[in-house]
């Protein structure tokens, strides 16, 4: 059965750094590009960008880019999705995706002063 | 980059079929694989077709995805309307190295 286990909620501070992780079990990790996918409150899905766990190659929406790093652990089978600098509007529940068909539960990420 | 657009929100009673659009405002809709993904309030998405018309193991033959390449659009088909096929909805297809997902909608079973 395929699994993907993401990190327990957090609360931060803005200007803070953060780093949530998805962890895989039950397929070929190294098979399926790993997505991660923001959900505002209230509001819909937006794609962030993926990662390659074959060879740790990213492709970023225009929309995050360079605010965000996604990254991969082969070791552990397990992706990240990295802030150096938290935001307000970063306040969201983040969701890793595997091959269009297999979600993880979701990181709701607070950021509040 | 291209945009996916749906309907803010459709209603339809117990028993009924809904049919979901997604409309393609640039390139053509057949080059790239349409998903679809229900979400249910307060938990995380749940894939109900992938690759235009793939159901996955576990989602009833209810639901079902096409293609128009006449009107740029896919649909999502849902027959036998259940009261807990009450959700939103959301399209999703990518271009080279960008996913895309359409605004969603928001299905109620009345």
């Amino acid at each position: 059965e395929v699994q993907l286990v993401q990190s327990g909620a957090e609360v931060k501070k803005p200007g803070e750094s953060l780093r949530i992780s998805c962890q895989g079990s039950g397929y070929r990790f190294f098979d399926y590009w790993i997505s991660w996918v923001r959900q505002m409150p209230g509001k819909g899905l937006e794609w962030m960008g993926k990662v390659d766990p074959s060879d740790s190659k990213t492709n970023y929406s225009p929309s995050f880019q360079g605010h965000v790093s996604i990254s991969v652990d082969r070791s552990i089978s397990t992706a990240y999705l990295q802030w150096s600098s938290l935001e307000a509007s970063d306040t969201a529940i983040y969701y890793c995706e595997v091959g269009s068909s297999y979600w993880g539960q979701g990181t709701l990420v607070t950021v509040s002063s | 980059n291209f945009m996916l657009t749906q309907p803010h929100s459709v209603s339809e009673s117990p028993g009924k079929t809904v049919i979901i659009s997604c409309t393609r405002n640039s390139g053509n809709i057949a080059n790239n694989y349409i998903q679809w993904y229900q979400q249910r309030p307060g938990s995380a998405p749940t894939t109900v077709i992938y690759e235009d018309n793939q159901r996955p193991s576990g989602v009833p033959d209810r639901f079902s995805g096409s293609i128009d390449s006449s009107s740029n659009s896919a649909y999502l088909t849902i027959s036998g309307l259940r009261t807990d096929d009450e959700a939103d909805y959301y399209c999703q297809s990518y271009n080279l190295n960008n996913n895309v997902f359409g605004g969603g909608t928001k299905l109620t079973v009345l």
